[in-house]
């Protein structure tokens, strides 16, 4: 069983369209950060939130953290397919390091 | 560019044999982590490092050892390597302190035959 769900587990969307990912658990988390990885590279961090019901936006990306601190969810709008790529969230426990889930992977066809 | 790299990006080794993942990292971190990828489980942790000569297990440490001799690098050892260990292997890197992000190494690609 996985400390952190993410759902859904694939998605194919066409381009232009929106779409929301989340991630899931029954534990409190310090932090939670989104990652976004291409195939055949590492994943690459878009974006840490610490703070129970905190909204952050990185252009048509809307990351928020729960209020609880124990879920997330990542909004994309209007799609590109640049956007295509795993995402992983990872959920960290008071010092502890950090834990992944297994990730949604999007796809995102011209 | 700040940045992690690993030795090799693709490898297959014979049953039995022993193998070792390089990673190296030049911005200065303190904690330098080994993650294993397979399809479905996401990232599991096997051994991270706070500090030089530091290590502490993950969650899946069985068949691994680690070793961190100079602050840069952090070496991956598979000390019998079984075909259960074919995966993808991923370092990653990251200053002291909760809220700072990882940077990753672009990963190597174990086979075991």
């Amino acid at each position: 069983t996985q400390l952190l769900e993410q759902s859904p587990q694939f998605l194919s969307i066409q381009e232009g369209e929106n779409l929301t990912v989340y991630c899931n658990s029954s534990s409190v988390f310090s932090s939670l950060q989104w990652y976004r990885q291409e195939p055949g590279e590492g994943p690459v961090l878009l974006v840490t939130v610490v703070t129970g019901g905190e909204v952050k936006k990185l252009k048509r990306l809307t990351f928020q953290f729960g209020d609880a601190r124990k879920d997330s969810s990542l909004h994309i709008t209007a799609a590109q397919p640049g956007d295509t790529g795993l995402y992983l969230c990872a959920g960290a426990q008071g010092n502890n390091d950090m834990r992944f889930g297994a990730g949604t992977r999007l796809t995102v066809k011209p | 560019d700040v940045k992690v790299t690993q030795s090799s990006r693709y490898l297959v080794k014979r049953t039995g044999e022993k193998v070792f993942l390089e990673c190296v990292q030049d911005m200065d971190h303190e904690n330098m982590f080994w993650y294993r990828q397979d399809p479905g489980l996401g990232l599991r942790l096997i051994y991270f490092s706070y500090d030089v000569k530091m290590k502490e297990k993950g969650d899946i440490p069985e068949g691994y050892s680690v070793s961190r001799e100079k602050k840069e690098r952090f070496s991956l050892i598979l000390e019998s390597a079984s075909t259960n260990q074919t995966s993808m292997y991923l370092c990653a890197s990251r200053p002291g302190g909760a809220y700072y992000g990882y940077t990753f190494g672009s990963g190597t690609r174990l086979t075991v035959v």
